[in-house]
């Protein structure tokens, strides 16, 4: 079946521009994740979303990110008044309704980001 | 807070050599533990994860890893492998209760022939 997929593969904008990151989880997964993946810095955890509860925004760096999930599918992740260190290939996950803790992420292409 | 690590940042083995890549993590709770695997060009992908039972566990590909819990290690092993092995590999902890998993550094296999 289909995996989990990103949009778009790679992004380069400019410095101080806003950028949006879209994932589209497996059908039928009720959560959602992102995480970041940068140099140095390994795989970070930025936001989780299960159903229709409030999202975990505990790992978000500034409130330049936000990150919303509608209908409870589709999630957009948006990135305001980008900065260099913001550059990192941002990958979502999704996994399926939990069941006995045994949940497992299944990880989309990623989407690359470079901020110049 | 948890955290992972994993000992060793790059490998380097001749095809057929044995493989052990350490993970190590820090975490008073109950735990799920996970190897994922990215080959060059590719997404993240499973290849095995224990939660509860045998420590042995047994994933995809011929890899296997074992959790001893007294050392709170999560050791991936491989007898045999392959240049097709060649790939970046992450240990990933996550409390038995939450859900955002905490990745390790990640270690850099390159399988030459």
């Amino acid at each position: 079946g289909a995996g989990v997929s990103q949009s778009p593969s790679n992004k380069v904008t400019e410095k101080g521009k806003d950028v949006e990151l879209r994932c589209d989880p497996i059908s039928g997964h009720t959560a959602l994740y992102w995480y970041r993946q940068s140099l140095g810095q390994g795989l970070e955890f930025l936001i989780y979303f299960q159903g229709n509860s409030a999202p975990d925004k505990s790992g978000l760096p500034s409130d330049r990110f936000s990150a919303e999930r509608t209908g409870g599918s589709v999630s957009t992740l948006t990135i305001q008044r980008t900065q260099q260190e913001d550059s990192a290939v941002y990958l979502c996950a999704s996994s399926p309704p939990r069941a006995g803790s045994t949940d497992t992420q299944y990880f989309g292409p990623g989407t690359r980001l470079t901020v110049l | 807070a948890q955290s992972v690590s994993q000992h060793n940042h790059h490998v380097i083995l001749s095809e057929a050599a044995s493989l052990e890549l350490g993970c190590n993590y820090s975490y008073g709770g109950t735990v799920n533990l996970f190897w994922y695997v990215q080959y060059p060009g590719q997404h993240l992908q499973l290849l095995l994860k224990y939660f509860s039972g045998d420590p042995l566990v047994k994933g995809i590909k011929g890899f296997e890893a074992e959790f001893i819990k007294s050392k709170f290690s999560f050791n991936l092993r491989k007898p045999s492998v392959q240049w097709s092995d060649t790939a970046e590999y992450f240990c990933a902890v996550k409390a038995n209760s939450g859900y955002a998993l905490n990745f390790g550094k990640g270690t850099s296999l390159l399988v030459t022939p």
